[in-house]
């Protein structure tokens, strides 16, 4: 059973651009969620997708969003980039009625 | 506000003892619990959980222990391995309201077992 896979492990990018992360769950799981790691915060909620809807944001900026398709295939998008968004953003995806998420191995972004 | 705390940020044990890995929440509306394994440049891996109708859960050399009068919840490792060093992230979550996918993580504790 292939794991949460997420795309691309590592990304430089400059201030001011934009960046596209991408996730694929495991099969089956319809529910993807969305975490940022940093030293100083820890890790940190983003958001929740279930069928295409988004049901739970954290508190970030609306430069952060993301989606979801049909397939449970989830990305997330940052505008307009920050030095303070370089982190890694980890993916996690569960049956929705199951506790037991499961996260991907991360993009580590890197904001210069 | 931190809801999710973990006091200890490091714990250095030896190989074959026990380590134990504390954690407090303050958010009485958390009713289910999480423990997760991490590596540098790693996603999480779970460990164990715990729903708060349970005070005890076990699985192997690892069991999770809830005291919710307290609001604390340890995680035991017996008996500990080199294997086991990494970051140990205690998660909660408000199963039972509208907190969907949402797992609120304490900062970590670094386990180091030497051998």
């Amino acid at each position: 059973k292939a794991g949460v896979t997420q795309t691309p492990r590592y990304l430089i990018k400059t201030r001011g651009q934009q960046v596209t992360l991408s996730c694929s769950p495991i099969s089956g799981h319809r529910s993807v969620s969305w975490y940022q790691q940093t030293p100083g915060q820890g890790l940190q909620f983003l958001f929740e997708y279930f069928s295409e809807t988004q049901r739970n944001k954290g508190n970030f900026p609306g430069r952060f969003s993301g989606r979801q398709f049909s397939n449970s295939r989830s990305e997330m998008n940052v505008s307009t980039l920050e030095l303070g968004d370089s982190a890694l953003y980890l993916c996690a995806s569960r049956t929705d009625r199951g506790m037991g998420y499961t996260f991907g191995s991360g993009t580590r972004l890197t904001v210069v | 506000d931190q809801q999710v705390k973990q006091n200890s940020p490091s714990l250095s044990v030896q190989e074959g003892r026990i380590s134990i890995l504390n954690c407090d929440y303050t958010n009485s509306m958390f009713d289910y619990f999480l423990w997760y394994k991490k590596y540098p440049a790693e996603g999480p891996t779970f460990l164990i959980s715990i729903s708060s109708i349970k005070d005890k859960n076990e699985d192997g050399r690892f069991t999770v222990f809830l005291n919710k009068s307290a609001k604390h919840l340890s995680l035991h490792i017996v008996p500990s391995q080199p294997g086991d060093s990494a970051v140990y992230f205690c998660a909660a979550n408000d199963a039972g309201g509208t907190s969907y996918g949402k797992l609120t993580f304490g900062q970590g504790t670094i386990l180091t077992v030497h051998p």
